[in-house]
């Protein structure tokens, strides 16, 4: 079965310093990739996704991760936090199953950020 | 910019009743599904549905649990008799074809006493 990841279950950062979001995925073909977050009482919004293509990819807020196969990783990074940042983060792979996909999502990290 | 919405926010009700929770898809979306986020725990995938039909349902999607979408425009999860352990945040998404990304929407927190 596919499943993901998360080993940080939490994680405390000082605003301003640098961000990595760690996320192990496995799965037998080439994965879709996916990072949500979601801040207190919120629902769920995409950051950034990987298809195919350039392995390092852009997302909303500052947001980039980059996907290396031979790690079966898909981390999240951001050069410089801030206090909104502040949410709980979620990885997620695309399952292909009947005509569509599934997300399965890793456990989550929830990010506190110091001022 | 489009959204997926969810009614209501918050249903709270007792054991054994019926609940139906409701989403309004993104409205060019053909995809359709749900997930639930047991409190303190990660998101789990709970059915598809494509075509008026279901593609996929997870274990947890037993015999307790039908989705509909009786117009147009809405997705209804509904649990015929629910449980205690059924308390949980609801998601719905959608998406515009099999493989773009899905949209969730803000949820809806059940809570059952």
């Amino acid at each position: 079965a596919q499943s993901v990841t998360q080993p940080d279950i939490h994680i405390t950062v000082s605003e301003g310093a640098s961000l990595e979001l760690r996320c192990n995925y496995s799965y037998g073909a080439t994965p879709y990739l996916f990072w949500y977050v979601q801040s207190p009482g919120q629902g769920l919004q995409l950051l950034l996704k990987y298809f195919s293509g350039d392995t390092l990819v852009q997302g909303i807020k500052g947001f980039e991760a980059e996907f290396k196969r031979s790690q079966s990783s898909f981390n999240l990074r951001k050069p410089s936090v801030h206090w909104s940042d502040a949410a709980e983060y979620f990885c997620a792979v695309g399952e292909m199953t009947s005509g569509t996909y599934k997300y399965i999502f890793g456990t989550g990290t929830r990010l506190k950020v110091l001022a | 910019e489009p959204e997926v919405t969810q009614t209501p926010s918050h249903q709270v009700t007792q054991m054994g009743q019926e609940v139906i929770l409701r989403c309004v898809p993104i409205s060019n979306h053909l995809y359709f599904y749900w997930y639930r986020q047991i409190l303190g725990q990660k998101v789990e995938f709970l059915v598809s549905f494509y075509n008026n039909e279901i593609s996929e349902k997870s274990e947890i999607f037993d015999d307790q649990f039908s989705v509909e979408r009786p117009d147009g425009s809405n997705f209804t999860l509904k649990i015929r008799s629910t449980k205690l352990e059924d308390s949980a945040m609801y998601f719905c998404a959608s998406t515009p074809d099999a493989i773009s990304e899905q949209f969730f929407g803000p949820g809806t927190r059940l809570t059952v006493l």
